[in-house]
Order: structure tokens, then C-alpha cells, then sequence
């Protein structure tokens, strides 16, 4: 099993600039969340996806958009990064809700400039 | 929203002494409580959980405590380690998603 995984690893954007981060899991977990991690802000949560076919904010959303592409994969887009989004993202799955232990990616270290 | 309070944010001890830290909490609903470890570079990591029902647990060097009264839970880390240098984050579960504290940075000193 790979476990959650996470592309690109690195990425460096223009402000204006669109990507989307792609995330894929092979555990057959139910919950996908996104998450940014920010020097002494601990891990913020941008969006998450509680079961195949639903999607919700979480505490930081402005200026994302999430998939949930079927139950294995949930992407995250930046439509106009700014350099406020620079920061290391997370994607992170439990089989059910919050309530076990939830699965992190590697990250992807963004640099918007 | 919820919140988590972590304290300290910053701990040293010297290798070999205990290091707690504590979390505070405001929503007596919370059921589940998870601790991460997050080494340089590298993902974070459940390293143990505690559920509203149980007052401690305990895994080899680490136990974590839990008061439901007062709100908050804590970190028990005895005979520290190098290994064990790493920001550690507490959580608590609430409406489908994990909500973390702004972590601890913890340091062994030799």
C-alpha cells in the first residue's frame, strides 16, 4: 500500500497563476480532509470531504476549491494563488470521519512569489 | 468554533527527564483526542488517543491523561530521548473533522 499521496511535491507559482494539487489515497477510507501548515499555526484545516459525493469548509477556504474525484482521490485548486497561499499542504484520510486516526500525505511545499 | 489551546509552545529538557504538555478545550461534546508527532520534514503522525470514556492510557513511554470536567488533556513523555525532539500537536474530534493545536516544539537536550 502507498498510503496517501501527494503531487507535486514541490511547486513555485506567480501570483495570478492556477494550479491544482492532486491527492490519491489506497486505503479505502471514507474521509479526505486538505490541510496548510504555516510556522506557528499548527495545521489549519482548508476543506474536507466527510464521505464520496460531499464536500465542506473548513477553517481557512477563501481563495480554494476542492473535487472529490470518487472515494481514492480529493484535488485542491488555487484559482488565483496569491502569496498569502504560500505554505506546506497536507492531505490526510480516515476510514471513518474524525473519529480514528487520520493518514497523512507527505506535503507539498508551495511558493508563491 | 471550537479552539484548542496548546501550551507550552516551546519546552527543553534534558534527555532522560519527563516533558508534559497540556491542551485546553471548550466544547464538552468532544469525544476523541488524538496526539501527533510531526518530525523535521516529515508528515504527522499518531503516536496516541484518548477517548472520553477513559481517564489515561498509556503506551511504553508515553501516556496521555484526560479531564473532562475541567477541559483538557496532556501529554506524558518520561525518560525523553533524542528521538523524541519533534513538534508535538494535540486534537480533539468535533463534526466530522479533526481540529489541531497550534503545536509544541519539543527539544532533548544532551
Amino acid at each position: 500500500n502507498a498510503g496517501v499521496t501527494q503531487t507535486p511535491k514541490f511547486q513555485v507559482l506567480k501570483t495570478g497563476q492556477s494550479m491544482t494539487l492532486q491527492c490519491a489515497q489506497d486505503m479505502n477510507h471514507n474521509s479526505m480532509y486538505w490541510y496548510r501548515q504555516d510556522p506557528g499555526m499548527g495545521l489549519r484545516l482548508i476543506y474536507y470531504s466527510a464521505s464520496e459525493g460531499t464536500t465542506d469548509k473548513g477553517e481557512v477556504p477563501n481563495g480554494y476549491n476542492v473535487s472529490r474525484l470518487n472515494k481514492r482521490e480529493f484535488s485542491l485548486r488555487l484559482e488565483s494563488a496569491a502569496p498569502s497561499q504560500t505554505s506546506v499542504y497536507f492531505c490526510a484520510s480516515s476510514p471513518i470521519g474524525g473519529r480514528v486516526e487520520q493518514y497523512f500525505g507527505p506535503g507539498t511545499r508551495l511558493t508563491v512569489t | 468554533g471550537e479552539n484548542v489551546e496548546q501550551h507550552p509552545s516551546t519546552l527543553s529538557v534534558q534527555e532522560g527527564d519527563s516533558a508534559v504538555i497540556k491542551c485546553t478545550y471548550s466544547d464538552s461534546a468532544s469525544n476523541y483526542f488524538p496526539w501527533y508527532k510531526q518530525e523535521l520534514g516529515k508528515r504527522p503522525q499518531l503516536i496516541i488517543d484518548i477517548r472520553s470514556n477513559v481517564g489515561e492510557k498509556k503506551d511504553q513511554r508515553i501516556a496521555v491523561t484526560l479531564n473532562k470536567t475541567a477541559k483538557h488533556f496532556s501529554l506524558h513523555i518520561t525518560e525523553t530521548q533524542p528521538e523524541d525532539s519533534a513538534v508535538y500537536f494535540c486534537a480533539l474530534f468535533r463534526d466530522d473533522k479533526i481540529i489541531f493545536g497550534k503545536g509544541t516544539r519539543l527539544h532533548i537536550l544532551p
